[in-house]
């Protein structure tokens, strides 16, 4: 079955770095999508990767290993405005969308 | 502000009460989608909707019933619904009809059923 993992709930401090994992297993690989939500709004995008690397947005970054299905979203100089939840999301190869459960992210002063 | 506007914000319903979301997109997109989102749980697609052609319907219950008259509105009625069915229910517009392609949410509707 298709499959990603992202760990349920991660706390850091304002001002840190924190690195939200995620983990696929999935048929086939077209992309992979990072969201973020906070509480009781709407999802909105972050970012996308479709090749190797990372890939660098101001203070958040995204990385991919497609040999490894792997990524993960680097979050610098932390404010307490990016406690929220991220989404991960990976295109199959029938262009679907597999999404994780979320990571809640929580960030304390 | 995403362009993708979600009514009501929050609904309590009975198991023998007909209600319906709305979803009104201002952004020109073609293709719209439901989506059910549970507590610690990936998000689940329930339609999707193409230039106002239901593209898909994943196995979703018929008390479920979608409906999309322009490219800009979509409806989901809901009816005779079980108590596993509260849940956060997401609307999303796109550009093209690929559910990869870049999503754009409302902020959703929180439904409770009793």
């Amino acid at each position: 079955g298709q499959n990603i993992d992202q760990p349920t709930e991660m706390t850091a401090t304002e001002g840190a770095i924190v690195q939200i994992n995620c983990t696929y297993q999935t048929s086939g690989f077209n992309g992979l999508f990072w969201y973020q939500q906070h509480a009781g709004e709407a999802p909105t995008f972050l970012s996308y990767n479709v090749l190797d690397g990372l890939e660098e947005k101001g203070r958040f970054s995204s990385f991919l290993s497609r040999s490894k299905g792997y990524s993960y979203l680097l979050l610098k100089e932390l404010q307490m405005k990016d406690s929220a939840s991220y989404l991960c999301a990976v295109e199959d190869s029938n262009y679907q969308l597999i999404w994780g459960a979320g990571t809640k992210l929580i960030i304390k002063p | 502000e995403t362009g993708v506007t979600q009514t009501p914000r929050h609904l309590v319903m009975g198991m023998t009460n007909k209600k319906s979301l709305k979803c009104e997109q201002h952004l020109g997109h073609n293709a719209m989608y439901w989506y059910k989102q549970s507590a610690k749980k990936p998000l689940e697609l329930m339609f999707v909707y193409s230039l106002e052609e239901r593209v898909e319907n994943n196995s979703v219950p018929s008390r479920f019933s979608p409906e999309c008259p322009n490219s800009s509105h979509l409806f989901l009625h809901l009816h005779t619904l079980q108590p596993e069915d509260s849940a956060l229910y997401l609307c999303a517009s796109s550009r093209g009809d690929r559910e990869s392609e870049k999503l754009f949410f409302g902020s959703g509707t929180q439904l409770s059923v009793l």
